[in-house]
């Protein structure tokens, strides 16, 4: 079975600073992909970035990167600059593999306060 | 804009109580997902359509039923209401291509009294 676990307590962050947001998964499979979604406190979920498996570069969106350890089994989510719109929960998920539906696992989430 | 529509976005009934919700797509993809969210859990799936009359178990499937007669609804029920089905629930779509990204709905808050 698959596991996505974000374990880090609330964190408050500086306008402009960069953030970091810990992800680890569990998986035997290797093709899957992984994906980071933002929650803002209106309740709709938005998606942010993803990684494939195979990919060899780290995604990027904009200020959004995608820090992929695979040998760590790592997908951390980097936002530089923040912005006080940033503030939010954000969730981490994995794919599951082909012939899986592309039914997605979602860990528990991070929340982010950002502090002009 | 996905396309995707919830309804009802809000609503409260007594335990024991049938209730239905919906998904409505505009874009005729081909997989569904009804999610549940509870604090402390993420978002947990609890049952995934991929065509009409194809549907399969999420994690957490007891207690709910789904239909998909068109494409492009996707229905919920809970045949008799629990108070531990009080949640916040969305329904998302998967429009394809490489990396199968979902796109979700704008969730329907429903409480069991």
């Amino acid at each position: 079975a698959q596991k996505i676990t974000q374990t880090q307590p609330g964190m408050f962050v500086q306008e402009k600073e960069a953030v970091t947001l810990d992800c680890t998964y569990d998986t035997s499979d290797q093709s899957y992909g992984l994906f980071w979604y933002k929650q803002p406190s209106s309740g709709e979920m938005i998606f942010l970035i993803y990684q494939g498996s195979y990919d060899e570069q780290n995604a990027t969106e904009g200020r959004y990167s995608l820090n992929f350890q695979k040998a760590r089994k790592s997908a951390n989510l980097v936002i530089s600059a923040s912005q006080l719109g940033d503030s939010a929960m954000y969730f981490c998920a994995m794919r599951d593999p082909p012939g899986g539906n592309n039914r997605l696992a979602f860990g528990k989430g991070n929340q982010v306060v950002v502090i002009p | 804009d996905a396309g995707i529509t919830q309804s009802p976005r809000h609503k409260v009934t007594e335990t024991g109580t049938p209730v239905t919700l919906r998904c409505h797509q505009t874009e005729n993809h081909r997989y569904m997902y009804w999610y549940r969210q509870d604090p402390g859990h993420g978002l947990r799936l609890i049952h995934y359509s991929y065509g009409v009359k194809d549907t399969d178990k999420g994690e957490v499937s007891d207690g709910y039923s789904v239909s998909r007669s068109k494409t492009e609804d996707f229905l919920l029920t809970l045949e008799s209401a629990t108070s531990s089905q009080t949640s916040v629930y969305f329904c998302a779509i998967t429009p394809g291509g490489v990396t199968h990204e979902q796109y979700f709905g704008p969730g329907t808050r429903l409480t069991v009294t």
